[in-house]
């Protein structure tokens, strides 16, 4: 069964500045996606960044980029610039291509502080 | 398109009681996921709809089911509530079939607070 781990149960980073947020996993397939969700204060969950593992190039989005080391099985997600509206609860996900039918897996999950 | 949407937002129960959650998927997505939220546990799934039949399950207790609809919405019923069950709800759709851009959207989840 694949397992995603999130090292760091809680982050800050100062208004403007980066911060790179880590998750790594555990699989045996070749094929599967990778997500990073991020969870406001509102509870909303909501898609950040979606990375295929087929892809080699990293996914980008804004202000928000993924580090897809697929050898490391490591997918950490950086954000540029951080803003007061980016501190949130940020999980990490993994879906099989392999086998549609099984369940996404999410990580433990990263809190995220921003200061001003 | 319209989004995931789940009711009630907000609900109060005493223990011993039952109660149902319900979640309209995005249009045309055919999986409802289910996960319960806590401060100390996390993100735990729940059980997975497909086509009205349960795919996948979670480690939770019987007295957690859900059933889906053949217009693809889910109700997840919790039965003789315990102090326990006081969490956040979520639900999650996808469209579940084999098709490289399926991603899970999930819905504001309902609060559930039992006394």
């Amino acid at each position: 069964a694949q397992t995603v781990t999130q090292s760091q149960p809680e982050m800050s980073v100062q208004e403007a500045e980066t911060v790179t947020l880590s998750c790594t996993y555990d699989t045996s397939e070749s094929d599967y996606y990778l997500f990073w969700y991020k969870q406001p204060p509102s509870r909303q969950m909501i898609l950040v960044i979606r990375q295929e593992a087929y892809k080699q190039q990293n996914a980008t989005e804004n202000r928000f980029s993924v580090n897809f080391q697929k050898a490391a099985k490591s997918f950490s997600l950086k954000i540029s610039d951080s803003q007061l509206g980016d501190a949130a609860m940020y999980f990490c996900a993994y879906r099989s291509a392999e086998n549609y039918g099984q369940n996404f897996v999410f990580g433990p999950g990263t809190r995220l502080s921003v200061l001003p | 398109k319209a989004g995931v949407t789940q009711t009630p937002r907000y609900l109060i129960k005493t223990r011993g009681q039952q109660v149902t959650l319900s979640c309209s998927p995005i249009s045309g997505h055919r999986s409802v996921s289910w996960y319960q939220q806590t401060p100390g546990q996390g993100l735990q799934f729940l059980f997975e709809y497909f086509s009205e039949t349960q795919r996948n399950k979670g480690n939770f207790p019987g007295r957690f089911s859900g059933r889906q609809f053949s217009n693809s919405r889910s109700e997840m019923n919790v039965s003789t509530l315990e102090l326990g069950d006081s969490a956040l709800y979520l639900c999650a759709s996808r469209t579940g079939g084999g098709i490289s851009t399926d991603t899970q959207y999930f819905g504001p989840g309902t609060r559930l607070t039992v006394l």
